[in-house]
């Protein structure tokens, strides 16, 4: 099973700052991972998929990069309604797995 | 419109069963996989199960292996998931995804919760 660590495990920043979110990988993934956002009490939400592809209708403030072991989300100026619980998924191998997740919250 | 919509969860004692049911519309159905995903209480999500659009082939988490099956029902845009043997640590929020074409969780439903208790 292919294990995912993400990091950190809370990020506490400021509406228009950047957020730089870490998932790494115990095994190559090449780049088929994925970025979900998720809300208390929604359902969650694809962001990026193949590390760098955002999907439909996803904010260009939102990106995604990496291959193999190592890939990052960055959301480059935050918005309010962005502070939410990120996990990254891998589709390489199965089982699908998914990182722990990053809480993004308000500073 | 995309939609999915969980059904079937509730309260069952340790060593019963449910079937849970997710009715889709908004797209062709029998063309793309679906998941079943899920959520214990504090905790982060967990991929359960997966069935492809046309030849039905199924995956499993080893968690749920030999306990749960999934199937579908094309004619009735239907997704299932029968629970058998349930533990306490199934407890959880369900998610029924439907895949993109590439093969990622791209809708969710509101998802239908579990309880299993004494």
């Amino acid at each position: 099973e292919i294990v995912l660590t993400q990091s950190p495990a809370t990020l506490s920043l400021s509406p228009g700052e950047r957020a730089t979110l870490s998932c790494g990988a115990s095994q190559s993934v090449n780049n088929y991972l994925a970025w979900y956002q998720h809300k208390p009490g929604q359902a969650p939400r694809l962001l990026i998929y193949d590390a760098s592809n955002r999907a439909t209708g996803i904010p260009a403030r939102f990106s995604g990069s990496g291959s193999g072991t190592d890939f990052t989300l960055t959301i480059s100026s935050l918005e309010p309604e962005d502070f939410a619980v990120y996990y990254c998924q891998q589709r390489g191998n199965w089982p699908r797995t998914f990182g722990q997740g990053t809480k993004l919250e308000i500073k | 419109e995309v939609q999915l919509l969980e059904s079937g969860g509730g309260l069952v004692q340790p060593g019963g069963s449910l079937r849970l049911s997710c009715a889709a519309s908004g797209f062709t159905f029998s063309t793309f996989a679906m998941y079943w995903v899920r959520q214990a209480p504090g905790k982060g999500l967990e991929w359960v199960s997966a069935i492809s659009g046309r030849d039905g082939g199924t995956y499993y988490a080893d968690s749920v292996k030999g306990r749960f099956t999934i199937s579908r029902d094309n004619s009735k845009n239907t997704l299932y998931l029968q629970m058998n043997g349930l533990r306490a640590e199934d407890t959880a929020i369900y998610y029924c995804a439907k895949g993109n074409p590439q093969f990622y969780f791209e809708y969710w439903g509101q998802g239908t919760l579990v309880t299993v208790s004494s």
